[in-house]
């Protein structure tokens, strides 16, 4: 069965410091895993997407790690601000489905990113 | 990137009653897709729906509970039957990106039934 699973579930940290979010998955075939950030009352939004040949991406001060022989993911925030404050996806996407150019996603349970002041 | 517009954002409704949820694309796209988030839990992917024919619903989701139209490329309702409170969820429509490479999602639609 496809699975993702995300630790810790939740974290508290102070603003300014760094924090990393582990996603570990069993979904094969594997197309490509992506870290979603989702606010409170909002859709998830992207912030990176990461092959199987990707070691690591980074988009701004979010640095995503992929491990794809272990099938092990991280995400790591640098310099931590309040906005930063939300849950955090882990999603891997299977190879094509059905005939179609989607591969069906599995979504882990996200980790809840709480920064104080 | 494509930009969804979801309505209503939020919506309190009796036991019993009926409420659609629209989806507005701004540009065609093929598939879309309508989740369900349970508090506390992740997305779970409901029904896809492709324009021109019936929607595919997942293990555990059936069309008399949660119908879904999909009149052209850029649109899409998903209607929440005889609601329970344990239909108490969000509601995220999606839509891929080209080459299976991006998933975006509406802004979800928050549903508390009492």
């Amino acid at each position: 069965k496809n699975q993702v699973e995300q630790s810790p579930q939740s974290l508290i940290i102070l603003e300014g410091k760094n924090c990393t979010l582990q996603c570990n998955y069993t979904v094969s075939p594997f197309s490509n895993l992506r870290w979603y950030k989702q606010d409170t009352g909002r859709g998830p939004v992207s912030l990176t997407i990461m092959t199987f040949s990707e070691n690591t991406k980074s988009n701004g001060r979010y640095t995503a790690t992929l491990d794809a022989d272990t099938k092990q993911s991280s995400l790591h925030i640098t310099a931590s601000q309040l906005s930063d404050s939300a849950s955090y996806i882990c999603v891997v996407s299977g190879h094509y489905a059905g005939g179609t150019s989607y591969g069906k996603l599995t979504f882990g349970q996200g980790t809840i990113l709480t920064v104080h002041p | 990137s494509a930009v969804i517009s979801q309505k209503p954002s939020r919506d309190i409704c009796q036991r019993g009653t009926s409420l659609t949820i629209q989806c507005q694309v701004d540009s065609q796209v093929t598939m879309m897709f309508w989740y369900r988030q349970q508090p506390g839990q992740s997305l779970t992917l409901i029904a896809t729906a492709n324009q021109g024919s019936e929607a595919t619903y997942e293990s555990g989701f059936v069309i008399d509970k949660f119908p879904i139209s999909r009149p052209n490329l850029t649109f899409s309702t998903l209607t929440v039957s005889n609601m329970s409170p344990e239909d108490s969820s969000i509601y995220l429509c999606s839509v891929a990106g080209r080459r299976n490479t991006e998933a975006f999602f509406g802004q979800g639609t928050r549903l508390t039934v009492v």
